[in-house]
């Protein structure tokens, strides 16, 4: 069965403070991994696809990557508006998206 | 662009009773899905819609059906509704069915049930 963990399951750091998110999953077959944030009484908004261990994905202060066991999103210079949640998913061949639960970040001033 | 959009935002039910929510796909997109996500949860997936047959579905009883229209819209019904289905209902829209192009998520129902 394709499961995907996250830690920390909450996250607090200061405006600048640099740091990264994990994604753990299994899964037979990963035909893609999927990073989105998600703020309060919102749906999910998709910011990466990862397809091969390796691979690396950047957008403003986040950057993606990918092994075969898991994924991580680093946050370089975290300003408050990147407060959320930040939800992975992965998605095996013939199936569909399997998330995980989320780590909560807040970004202090 | 419009956005993939729900309706309606919140919903008050008691148990016992049913519901029909409602979900219109991003432009240019033609499959559905539609997911359950509980407070302080990641999304859990119900079931998939495309070309107006459902394709896949996920450990949900069938109190859950859907349907999906030849514009693409699509309807999540939930019968005899229990406490435990409160929760925020997600559709999300993609191109194309089994491909792995990102899906693109509305805003959500809130569902109550008291």
């Amino acid at each position: 069965e394709d499961q995907v963990t996250q830690s920390p399951e909450a996250l607090r750091l200061q405006e600048g403070e640099s740091s990264s998110l994990n994604c753990s999953y299994t899964v037979s077959g990963l035909r893609g991994l999927f990073w989105y944030r998600q703020d309060p009484g919102k749906g999910p908004e998709f910011l990466f696809t990862l397809y091969s261990a390796g691979e690396e994905k950047e957008k403003e202060r986040l950057k993606a990557t990918l092994t075969k066991k898991e994924s991580f999103l680093h946050i370089t210079a975290p300003k408050p508006e990147d407060s959320a949640t930040y939800l992975c998913a992965v998605q095996a061949y013939g199936q569909n998206f399997v998330f995980g639960p989320g780590t909560r970040l807040s970004v202090l001033p | 662009d419009a956005g993939v959009t729900q309706s309606p935002t919140h919903l008050i039910k008691t148990r016992g009773q049913q519901v029909t929510l409602r979900c219109s796909p991003k432009s240019g997109h033609d499959t559905v899905s539609w997911y359950q996500q509980a407070l302080g949860q990641g999304p859990q997936f119900i079931f998939q819609y495309y070309e107006e047959e459902e394709r896949q579905r996920g450990n949900f009883p069938d109190r859950f059906s859907g349907h999906q229209f030849p514009n693409y819209s699509s309807e999540l019904n939930v019968n005899a509704l229990l406490l435990g289905d409160s929760a925020l209902y997600l559709c999300a829209s993609s191109l194309g069915q089994g491909g792995n192009q990102p899906q693109h998520f509305g805003d959500g129902t809130r569902l109550s049930i008291l």
